[in-house]
């Protein structure tokens, strides 16, 4: 079946722009998560929603970094005023059960660059 | 804070030789405990994953890793490596149950097999 999809692959931008990451879960997983990969570092997780709310926003940086799944499928990741330390690869990833034995399937996901 | 240590930040083999890639985490609760192997130029792959039973457990390609609760590890095994191996691989920590889980990654270990 269909993986995590994200798009764009990549997205290069001006610092002080406004940019929108997409992902798109595997069916019927209730549960997504974005990470943020910067060079040479393992993934740190950014926000987690349980079908249409955020159930942890604790690893959002700033308030410049906010995400929206208003009809628990698709996500989008939303970054305003970019600066240059907000490049890194955006991850999503989803799971059909957040608590359970399950691991998470993750996206390929989008390689931000802030010039 | 929960983190995840990997000892190895990048490691060299020629084939056929054995491989062992520390993990520690810290945290004094019940964990679910995951190896991730990302190829070049593909996304995040689970490659096995602990949540009870046997601290021993087998995942692809002939990797397995040993849950060792005393010493907080988990660390990856291969007695004898491939090629195709090269990749980067990640041990990443869920604290089991709750209504979270979000994943603590390690910052990686890069392995390079020489044919």
């Amino acid at each position: 079946g269909a993986g995590v999809s994200q798009t764009p692959s990549n997205k290069v931008t001006e610092k002080g722009k406004y940019v929108e990451l997409r992902c798109d879960p595997i069916s019927g997983h209730t549960a997504l998560y974005w990470y943020r990969q910067s060079l040479g570092q393992g993934p740190e997780f950014l926000i987690y929603f349980q079908g249409t709310g955020a159930a942890d926003d604790s690893g959002l940086p700033n308030d410049r970094f906010f995400a929206v799944r208003p009809e628990g499928s698709v996500s989008t990741l939303k970054i305003q005023r970019t600066e240059r330390g907000d490049s890194a690869v955006y991850l999503c990833a989803s799971s059909p059960n957040p608590a359970g034995d399950i691991e998470q399937f993750f996206g390929p996901g989008t390689r931000l660059t802030v010039l | 804070a929960q983190s995840v240590s990997q000892h190895n930040h990048h490691v060299i083999l020629s084939e056929a030789a054995s491989l062992e890639l520390g993990c520690n985490y810290s945290y004094g609760g019940t964990v679910n405990l995951f190896w991730y192997v990302q190829y070049p130029g593909q996304h995040l792959q689970l490659l096995l994953k602990y949540f009870s039973g046997d601290p021993l457990v087998k995942g692809i390609k002939g990797f397995e890793a040993e849950f060792i609760k005393s010493k907080f590890s988990f660390n990856l095994r291969k007695p004898s490596v491939q090629w195709s191996d090269t990749a980067e691989y990640f041990c990443a920590v869920k604290k089991y149950g709750g209504s979270q889980g979000n994943l603590i990654f390690g910052k990686g270990t890069k392995l390079s097999v020489k044919p």
